[in-house]
């Protein structure tokens, strides 16, 4: 079983829309991070949320983490070719040493 | 700085071969993980060491053992591969964060293996 749900896994969108993507568990996180990997490299950090309720901006993308920190989001605004990638959201357990990983949502942004 | 190094790149085995991957970083970090990453499956944690010397069980440790002799190198090692263990390993180096756990992980690019 997958201790973090994320959805969709998979999205095609035209350059210039929207896009909300979703990382969800029945468990509880000290920490929640989003990760953008690109073909043939690692995942690399977007950003890490820590507080219940908490919003960080990083220029067109918006991350919430869910008021009982259990759930976030990754919002694009305006979205670009340059977005595409693999979307990949990692909580730490409250107490554990490492990080879970959901499936990741694959986002491609048609010119 | 280097960050985080993995080697080979690409290695394809034999049913019942062995090997080892190797994965270095040079940010000093305690915390060091090996993953895979399959189709749909995200990534999954093989083993990791939260310090030299130290290892631990992940969520998919069959078939794989790791050492870690010296704080900047985790070493993945496959006693005798099958066709299952082919996937894109990923090693990832991190610093304690809050409540113990890792606050962030720098990923290596990542070795593609398959067995034949």
């Amino acid at each position: 079983t997958q201790l973090l749900e994320q959805s969709p896994q998979f999205l095609s969108i035209q350059e210039g829309e929207n896009l909300t993507v979703y990382c969800n568990s029945s468990s509880v996180f000290s920490s929640l991070q989003w990760y953008r990997q690109e073909p043939g490299e690692g995942p690399v950090l977007l950003v890490t949320v820590v507080t219940g309720g908490e919003v960080k901006k990083l220029k067109r993308l918006t991350f919430q983490f869910g008021d009982a920190r259990k759930d976030s989001s990754l919002h694009i605004t305006a979205a670009q070719p340059g977005d595409t990638g693999l979307y990949l959201c990692a909580g730490t357990a409250q107490g554990a040493q490492k990080l879970v990983f959901g499936q990741g949502t694959r986002l491609t942004i048609n010119p | 700085n280097a960050g985080v190094t993995q080697t080979p790149k690409f290695r394809v085995l034999k049913t019942g071969q062995s090997m080892t991957l190797l994965c270095a970083q040079d940010m000093n970090h305690e915390y060091m993980y090996w993953y895979r990453q399959d189709p749909g499956m995200g990534l999954r944690l093989i083993h990791y060491s939260v310090g030299e010397g130290t290892t631990a069980k992940g969520e998919v440790p069959d078939g794989y053992n790791v050492s870690r002799l010296k704080k900047q190198n985790f070493l993945l090692g496959l006693e005798s591969a099958a066709p299952s263990q082919t996937s894109v390993y990923f090693c990832a180096s991190g610093e304690r964060g809050l409540a113990g756990g890792t606050d962030t992980q720098y990923f290596g690019p990542g070795t593609r293996l398959t067995v034949l």
